[in-house]
C-alpha cells in the first residue's frame, strides 16, 4: 500500500534562505508523486508532479523536486524563499488503480523577514 | 479555463438543518471528489465520483449525501450534522480516475455546524 511521510510539521527559514522539506513515499509500485501548497483559508493548488517522464520535476513558483527512488524520497526545494511562500504544504502519492491521493501530514513553512 | 468553483463560502447550519454545497468545473473532466480538511490536518477524501458514476465511498456517514447531477456539477447534501462536521470541505476534478492525472480543486466552503 502507497503512504507518504513529511518530516517536520513546521519548517522555518529566513528570506532569501533555501527551503528543503522534506518527503519519503512508500509504494510497492512506481508512484506518482505530487506537491500541493495551501494557503490560509484557500484549497490545494498544485505545485509539480512526478510521473516518471524525468527525475528532476520544475514546478511554479521556482519551486522544483527531485525523484530519487533508492532513497524513495522526493523533496521539495527553493533556492531562494519569499515572504509569499508561507504556506502549508502537501506531498501526496495516488493509490495504484486511481482515484484516492494519500496525503503526508503537511509541513508548515514559515519565512521570516 | 482551469477553475474549480464551490459555493457557499461560508456555511453556518445547526444541527436540524438540511444543506447543500456546491462544486461545478467545466474543464471537461469525468472525474470528481469531495474531501473533508480539519484545521492543520490533510484532505480526507470521502467520495470520487467517475463519469458521473460514484464509485468511492469512504465510509463516510449517511448525513452527507453526495450527488452527480451531470458532468460539471457535484452537490453535496447534508443533513443532521453534528459539530464535529465542522470543517473546510474541498471538492476536486481529474481527467479521469486515472493515478497520473493531477487534481484540481477548488477554494472549499468552510462549514460550521452550531
Amino acid at each position: 500500500a502507497q503512504s507518504v511521510t513529511q518530516l517536520g510539521s513546521h519548517v522555518s527559514v529566513s528570506e532569501g534562505a533555501l527551503v528543503l522539506l522534506r518527503c519519503n513515499y512508500s509504494s510497492s509500485v512506481p508512484p506518482y508523486l505530487f506537491w500541493y501548497v495551501q494557503y490560509p483559508n484557500q484549497g490545494l493548488q498544485l505545485l509539480l508532479k512526478y510521473t516518471s517522464a524525468a527525475t528532476l520535476v520544475k514546478g511554479i513558483n521556482g519551486f522544483e523536486a527531485e525523484f530519487k527512488k533508492s532513497e524513495t524520497s522526493f523533496h521539495l526545494t527553493k533556492p531562494s524563499a519569499h515572504m509569499s511562500d508561507a504556506a502549508e504544504y502537501f506531498c501526496a502519492v495516488t493509490r495504484f488503480g486511481g482515484g484516492k491521493l494519500i496525503f503526508g501530514q503537511g509541513t508548515e513553512l514559515s519565512v521570516k523577514p | 479555463d482551469t477553475e474549480v468553483t464551490q459555493t457557499p463560502k461560508h456555511l453556518v447550519m445547526g444541527m436540524t438543518n438540511k444543506k447543500s454545497l456546491k462544486c461545478e468545473q467545466h474543464m471537461g473532466h469525468r472525474a470528481m471528489y469531495w474531501y473533508k480538511q480539519k484545521a492543520k490536518k490533510p484532505p480526507e477524501l470521502m467520495f470520487v465520483y467517475s463519469y458521473e458514476k460514484l464509485s468511492i465511498n469512504e465510509s463516510v456517514p449517511s448525513r452527507f449525501s453526495p450527488e452527480c447531477p451531470n458532468s460539471s456539477l457535484l452537490n453535496l447534501h447534508l443533513h443532521a450534522l453534528q459539530p464535529e462536521d465542522s470543517a473546510l470541505y474541498l471538492c476536486a476534478s481529474s481527467p479521469d480516475r486515472a493515478s497520473s492525472y493531477e487534481q484540481y480543486f477548488g477554494p472549499g466552503t468552510r462549514l460550521t455546524v452550531t
